[in-house]
């Protein structure tokens, strides 16, 4: 299916885990993204990448890594999970040409116990 | 460091009416303004895009930005419940990297 996924949708972890959050599209969009989504704070940049293995930080980068190996992955790992990470995560990509426009996935919900 | 505002809301309108949402931005050399809806427990999707000052119009929506006032603003008009969400402003300098706002809750009642 064409667009853009995430998964899994929804994890449960533990404090001091190693967690990754996988982002898949098929429209081999240059920029991708990673935001978290908590109430009263919107949506904030985590990272963010220009191309397979350029990627750069956001707002909130830390606690987070990321890696770009190809075009169409960008996976988020959290090196050591902790409840204040517990959020949305959204990823999105962009459409190339310059129109900036960007196309979410469906999130991941993730609660660190 | 670049701000997008929004007033978090929630606007209350009646359905049939017009739902007027506004946005201010702090960077003047902003070039790229976005709104997008989000449904509660959904992602974002974009339903406009604007680049030069004026009106847009698409549907029963309409994006009027003015670059010297900083603001962008979008109309809906004959507001439906199925309207009633989230509305992200988000702000772009031409980096690619946009800034959003935090958001306006919209709730449309019959």
């Amino acid at each position: 299916d064409a667009g853009i996924t995430q998964s899994p949708r929804y994890k449960i972890t533990e404090t001091g885990r190693q967690v990754t959050l996988m982002c898949h599209q098929t429209w081999s969009h240059s920029y991708m993204f990673w935001y978290r989504q908590d109430l009263g704070h919107g949506l904030r940049l985590i990272y963010y990448s220009a191309a397979a293995d350029i990627t750069d930080k956001g707002e909130v980068p830390d606690g987070y890594v990321v890696s770009r190996s190809k075009t169409e992955n960008f996976p988020l790992t959290l090196e050591s999970a902790t409840r204040s990470q517990t959020s949305v995560y959204f990823c999105a990509s962009e459409e190339d040409g310059g129109t900036e426009t960007q196309y979410f996935g469906p999130g991941t919900r993730l609660l660190v116990l | 460091q670049k701000e997008v505002e929004q007033n978090s809301g929630p606007l209350s309108v009646p359905e049939g009416a017009i739902a007027s949402l506004n946005c201010t931005y702090s960077d003047r050399v902003s070039q790229s303004f976005f709104w997008y809806r989000q449904y509660s427990g959904k992602s974002p999707e974009l339903i406009m895009s604007i680049y030069s000052n004026g009106d847009k119009e698409d549907g029963r929506f309409t994006a009027q930005l003015n670059k010297a006032s900083q603001y962008v603003s979008l109309l809906i008009r004959d507001s439906q419940p199925s309207d009633s969400a989230t509305y992200l402003c988000a702000v772009s300098g031409g980096s690619y990297i946009p800034t959003f706002g935090r958001g306006t809750s919209l709730i449309v009642h019959p």
